[in-house]
């Protein structure tokens, strides 16, 4: 079954202590990004990748690390949460097929930092 | 910058009626995308709208897009309380998303 997987789904921590959020996709595309949702704002892009090893930033990259060593794995690193990164995260990857391409999103992480 | 405005935020109808969602983009683009959310759950991917004119159909479900006017449309023909739910377009530049759009039907 083609999807993207996320770990932990539910995540409470405390400022300061690092986390990572993993993410990975078994449909071998190219592009892999992660988005926050927060109340009223719609999705915001925060870290995008193109292909292994290609990494750009998104509308809200402060405060996030990626890295895309895997063409599968594209994991979320918070060094330092703050209290404003309590948000949920969402991971999706996608091919261009057409001229377009469709997203696949993960189930989501609801983190919760105090 | 690129802004994507989506309008209504909030829109409660009757089941059977029709509506219209719309989501408006500042710069230029030729791709868009519809996704829905339920309360709860991830995004689904509706519609991908490659070139002005498109118009694709799916059910009560129908989107489309102008790409001079940097508009598309939703439109939900004879709702259902199965619609329930919150839909957000998408603009290919960055994949900036609307704001979303919450969708109540009651019977």
């Amino acid at each position: 079954e083609a999807q993207v997987t996320q770990n932990p789904r539910y995540l409470i921590t405390v400022t300061g202590k690092k986390l990572t959020v993993t993410c990975s996709q078994n449909m071998n595309h190219e592009y892999m990004s992660w988005y926050r949702q927060d109340p009223g704002l719609g999705l915001r892009q925060i870290y995008y990748s193109m292909n292994v090893e290609v990494t750009d930033k998104g509308d809200v990259p402060e405060g996030y690390k990626v890295s895309r060593k895997e063409k599968r794995n594209f994991p979320l690193i918070l060094e330092s949460p703050s209290p404003n990164q309590t948000s949920l995260y969402f991971c999706a990857s996608f091919n261009r097929a057409g001229g377009g391409y469709e997203q696949y999103f993960g189930p989501g992480t609801r983190l919760t930092v105090t | 910058e690129l802004k994507v405005e989506q309008n209504p935020l909030f829109l409660s109808m009757q089941e059977g009626k029709n509506y219209t969602i719309y989501c408006n983009y500042s710069t230029t683009s030729d791709r868009l995308y519809w996704y829905r959310q339920d309360p709860g759950k991830s995004l689904e991917s509706l519609f991908v709208l490659l070139s002005n004119g498109a118009v694709k159909q799916e059910g009560r479900l129908m989107a489309s897009l102008d790409t001079k006017a940097r508009l598309s449309t939703l439109h939900i023909t004879a709702a259902v309380h199965d619609l329930s739910a919150t839909y957000f377009c998408a603009v290919d530049n960055d994949m900036r998303f609307g704001a979303g759009t919450r969708l109540t039907v009651k019977p």
